[in-house]
């Protein structure tokens, strides 16, 4: 069965400060994955997918970046730190493209607090 | 217009009851409808899905789908404490994207 880490759960850090956040899938082959952040009462917003290896579609300008350096693993990023990226990070996958394989499950989120 | 709009609530109810979650949908196009259920501080799981309009029943929960008013609903049965959570509907209206609503948050009262 297919399974989603994404880790750490919980994290901490000043502003200015870069992260790294990572996210990887077992048990399938070239899932699709999305980054997504939740901010209380405003639902989840799309950061970013990726289709395959080295593809990126931004869906919101903003101070992070995505990279898929393999087929099952995802990293969202960021060089500077701002305090409005606090929230709630979380990542997801799907089996592929077209109507019905786009069905995402979600992995545990990353609560990241800038201070 | 949003492609999906969701009552935030909250919504309190006993144990025991009913519950009947809604969401409205923009585009008649639409053909996949998701329900989440999100834990706080968890990531959402899905719940159910349905294709086309109809219902589909998982145990104490029922998915209806609506398609002449555009409107999906998440009924559950004999609710329970361990029910309490935000759920979350989804619409897949094409390739890449699901469009989201903001969560109802639920609280099942012992």
């Amino acid at each position: 069965s297919q399974t989603i880490h994404q880790w750490p759960a919980t994290l901490v850090q000043p502003v200015g400060s870069p992260l790294s956040l990572e996210c990887t899938v077992e048990g399938t082959s070239n899932p699709n994955l999305y980054w997504y952040r939740q901010a209380a009462g405003r639902g989840l917003q799309l950061l970013f997918y990726s289709v395959g290896i080295g593809q990126i579609s931004s869906e919101v300008p903003q101070n992070l970046s995505a990279s898929r350096p393999q087929d099952r693993q995802f990293i969202l990023s960021s060089k500077k730190l701002l305090l409005s990226d606090s929230g709630f990070y979380l990542c997801a996958w799907s089996v592929g493209q077209g109507q019905g394989k786009n069905i995402q499950y979600f992995g545990a989120g990353t609560r990241l607090s800038v201070l | 217009q949003k492609e999906v709009e969701q009552d935030p609530g909250p919504l309190s109810v006993p144990e025991g009851a009913i519950v009947s979650l809604n969401c409205t949908y923009s585009n008649s196009a639409f053909q996949y409808f998701m329900w989440y259920r999100q834990y706080s501080r968890k990531g959402p799981e899905l719940l159910m899905y349905t294709y086309s309009s109809g219902n589909k029943e998982d145990g104490r929960f029922t998915a209806q789908v609506d398609k002449s008013s555009k409107y999906i609903s998440l009924f559950i049965r004999d609710s329970q404490p361990s029910d309490s959570a935000t759920y979350l509907c989804a619409i897949l209206p094409g390739a890449n994207n699901l469009f989201f609503g903001t969560g109802t948050r639920l609280t099942v009262i012992p």
